[in-house]
């Protein structure tokens, strides 16, 4: 079965610095992966999807995310934070046994502080 | 294109009562899939519909059900309300074309949810 593990449950950060947030997958095949950004009292926005093209995969608001097999990683970044930035983010990995099924991680909330 | 759009976004029910929740998806998909959010079990699989028929369900107790009607517009009703039903329900919906690792690759759509007080 597939599964996504977000490592921080926080992470904070300054206005203007760079924002990682770590997430690893596992997977027996080429997983389909996304990353979603809710913030409060919304619903889930899609920020970037990975299905097995380009490994370095650009999403809206200025995030990216590198798929790196080796590591089972997939990873998103942003070189500068901005206050609006700061909501709870979602790994997420599709499921391919012929449904439309999303696994989440745990979620990851930033902080972006002045 | 309209988004995602359910309703009501906010309900409080009380237990032993049951609810139903409606999602209307984006014009042209035909697959419409329900998640349950609590701040303990986070975002959780509840079932997807498509082309009226169920495809596949979570692991949720029969309390939970759902249908879709022709148009894709997807209902879910839960029953005898207890409190630990208290949740954010996310409906999203997708084009889901393909099968296997293509249907994965589909992006799945998000409305605003439903919050459900069970007092």
């Amino acid at each position: 079965a597939q599964s996504v593990t977000q490592l921080d449950s926080h992470v904070s950060v300054s206005e203007g610095t760079p924002v990682l947030l770590r997430c690893n997958y596992s997977s027996s095949y080429s997983p389909s992966l996304f990353w979603y950004v809710q913030h409060p009292n919304k619903g889930l926005q899609l920020l970037l999807k990975y299905t097995s093209a380009a490994t370095l995969v650009k999403g809206i608001n200025g995030f990216e995310a590198e798929f790196k097999k080796s590591e089972t990683s997939f990873h998103l970044t942003k070189p500068s934070a901005h206050m609006s930035d700061a909501a709870e983010y979602f790994c997420v990995v599709s499921d391919n046994t012929g449904f439309q099924k999303l696994v989440f991680g745990t979620g990851t909330r930033l902080l972006v502080s002045p | 294109k309209a988004g995602v759009t359910q309703t009501p976004r906010y309900l409080i029910k009380t237990r032993g009562q049951q609810v139903t929740l409606s999602c209307s998806p984006i014009s042209g998909h035909r697959s419409v899939s329900w998640y349950q959010q609590t701040p303990g079990q986070g975002l959780q699989f509840l079932f997807e519909y498509f082309s009226e028929t169920q495809r596949n369900k979570g692991n949720f107790p029969g309390r939970f059900s759902g249908r879709q009607f022709s148009n894709s517009r997807s209902e879910m009703n839960v029953s005898t309300l207890e409190l630990g039903d208290s949740a954010l329900y996310l409906c999203a919906s997708s084009l889901a074309e393909g099968t296997g690792n293509l249907l994965a690759k589909n992006i799945q759509y998000f409305g605003a949810g439903t919050r459900l007080s069970v007092l």
